[in-house]
């Protein structure tokens, strides 16, 4: 079955230091992986994919995210927090549909 | 600009009304989405469409209903709202190939209370 887990419902970091935000799947097949991001009230806005290539993938806003095929996770970073990062993150797999993990919230105190 | 567009925002309305919840998007995509975003905040499938005249049911067992008459259009209807309905619905759309390839678009929601 294809599945993908989020396994911290909240990470929180002062502003300034790295973040990761982790993400684990399970797939038959090659994977296709995203991240999302959402702010309060809002709809989802689209982060980051990784595809194929390169398995560090740049984003949108200074993120990026790491492929690791051996240990499927596709963790979400960035080198320096601002609190305006503060939101929640979903990572998703492509599995026939997107399947959603269940969110992580991030909380960056200044 | 291209968008994809939610409204109402918000609606509070009472049990057993009829409701339509609109989404519209000036990208051209063929593909669009219908997800029910619980408390929890976990996203749920609920409808999906690949053109026009085409609706399908997603993972999540929904008692709304969907229509795609326009390519730019994929309103949700409920005809008798009730306080399970209560959520946040998200729209989305993708490009017409290889959805796997392509990230989805959303709107900014529409907040549902049925009391």
């Amino acid at each position: 079955a294809q599945s993908v887990a989020q396994p911290e419902d909240q990470v929180n970091v002062a502003e300034g230091n790295p973040l990761t935000v982790k993400c684990t799947y399970s797939v038959s097949g090659n994977p296709y992986l995203f991240w999302y991001v959402q702010y309060p009230n809002r709809g989802l806005q689209f982060l980051l994919k990784y595809i194929t290539g390169d398995n560090l993938v740049k984003g949108s806003y200074g993120f990026e995210a790491e492929f690791n095929k051996s240990q499927t996770s596709f963790h979400l970073k960035k080198p320096s927090a601002l609190v305006s990062d503060s939101a929640l993150y979903f990572c998703a797999l492509w599995g026939g549909k997107l399947i959603f993990g269940q969110g992580t919230e991030l909380s960056v105190k200044p | 600009e291209a968008d994809i567009y939610q409204t109402p925002r918000y609606l509070v309305i009472g049990t057993g009304k009829k409701i339509t919840l609109e989404c519209s998007q000036t990208m051209g995509h063929d593909k669009m989405y219908w997800y029910q975003q619980d408390p929890g905040m976990e996203l749920h499938l609920i409808h999906y469409s690949y053109g026009v005249n085409s609706t399908e049911k997603g993972d999540l067992s929904s008692e709304s209903t969907v229509s795609r008459i326009r390519t730019e259009h994929f309103p949700l209807t409920l005809e008798s709202a009730r306080p399970s309905h209560t959520s946040q619905y998200l729209c989305a759309s993708s490009e017409r190939d290889a959805p796997r390839y392509n990230e989805q678009f959303f709107g900014p929601g529409t907040r549902l209370t049925v009391l």
